[in-house]
C-alpha cells in the first residue's frame, strides 16, 4: 500500500536558519508526484513546491528547494533563511493517479 | 479568478441533520475531490471526481455522497451527521492531464461539528 511518512511531528529552528522537514514515501508505481504544501495557523493549505518521479533535478521554489532522493524514497523539504511565518504546519503528500496521499504533519516553530 | 471556494466557513449539526457543502471553482479544472482533516492527521481522501458526470470514493467515503453535474461544483452531501463526521473539509481541483504530477489547489475550508 502507498504511504507517507513524517516522522518529526514538531521542529523547531532559529529565524534566519535553514530547516529540513522529512518525508519518505513508499509506492510501487515508477510515475508519481511529491508535493509539499504548508497549513498556518489561519487553516488553509497552501501548495509550495512539486517534484516529478522522472525530474532529474531537485525542485526549487525561491525559499523553499526539495532533497528529492528516489533510490531511498525520501523527497526532504529545505527551507533556507526561515522566517517567523514560516511557523506552521508541513505537510508532504503523495500523488497516485491524483489521490494525494498525506502524511501526519510537521509543526515547525521558527523562533526570533 | 477566485479559485477553490467553500461555503460555509462554519457550519454546526446535531446527530441526524443532513447537509451540503459547496464547492466551486474558476479555473476550469477537470478534477475535484474532497478531503477531510481531522485533529493531528493529515488530509484524507473522501470522494474525487475526474469530470462532470464521474465521481468515485476515496480512503473514506461512508456517511457522504457527491455528484458533478458541472465542470464548475463539485457539492459534498451529508446524509445523516454523526459525531465523527466532526472535522474540517476542503475541496481541491486540478487539472487532470499527467494524473499524478498535477498540482491540486485547495478551497479554504469548511469546520463542521456535529453534536
Amino acid at each position: 500500500a502507498q504511504k507517507i511518512t513524517q516522522t518529526q511531528p514538531g521542529m523547531f529552528v532559529q529565524e534566519k536558519e535553514a530547516v529540513t522537514l522529512d518525508c519518505t514515501y513508499d509506492t510501487s508505481d515508477q510515475s508519481y508526484g511529491l508535493f509539499w504544501y504548508k497549513q498556518p495557523s489561519s487553516g488553509e493549505m497552501i501548495f509550495l513546491i512539486y517534484q516529478g518521479s522522472y525530474d532529474e533535478q531537485n525542485a526549487t521554489e525561491g525559499r523553499y528547494s526539495l532533497n528529492f532522493q528516489k533510490a531511498r524514497k525520501s523527497a526532504n523539504l529545505v527551507i533556507s533563511a526561515s522566517q517567523l511565518g514560516d511557523s506552521a504546519m508541513y505537510f508532504c503528500a503523495l500523488n497516485q493517479g491524483g489521490k494525494l496521499i498525506f502524511g501526519q504533519g510537521t509543526e515547525l516553530s521558527v523562533k526570533p | 479568478n477566485a479559485g477553490v471556494t467553500q461555503t460555509p466557513k462554519f457550519q454546526v449539526l446535531k446527530t441526524g441533520q443532513s447537509m451540503t457543502l459547496q464547492c466551486a471553482q474558476d479555473m476550469n479544472h477537470e478534477y475535484m475531490s474532497w478531503y477531510r482533516q481531522d485533529p493531528g492527521m493529515g488530509l484524507r481522501l473522501i470522494h474525487y471526481s475526474v469530470g462532470a458526470g464521474i465521481t468515485d470514493q476515496g480512503e473514506v467515503p461512508n456517511g457522504y455522497n457527491v455528484s458533478r453535474s458541472t465542470t464548475e461544483d463539485f457539492p459534498l452531501r451529508l446524509l445523516s451527521a454523526a459525531p465523527s463526521q466532526t472535522s474540517v473539509y476542503f475541496c481541491a481541483s486540478s487539472s487532470w492531464t499527467s494524473r499524478r504530477t498535477d498540482t491540486q489547489y485547495f478551497g479554504p475550508g469548511t469546520r463542521l461539528t456535529v453534536l
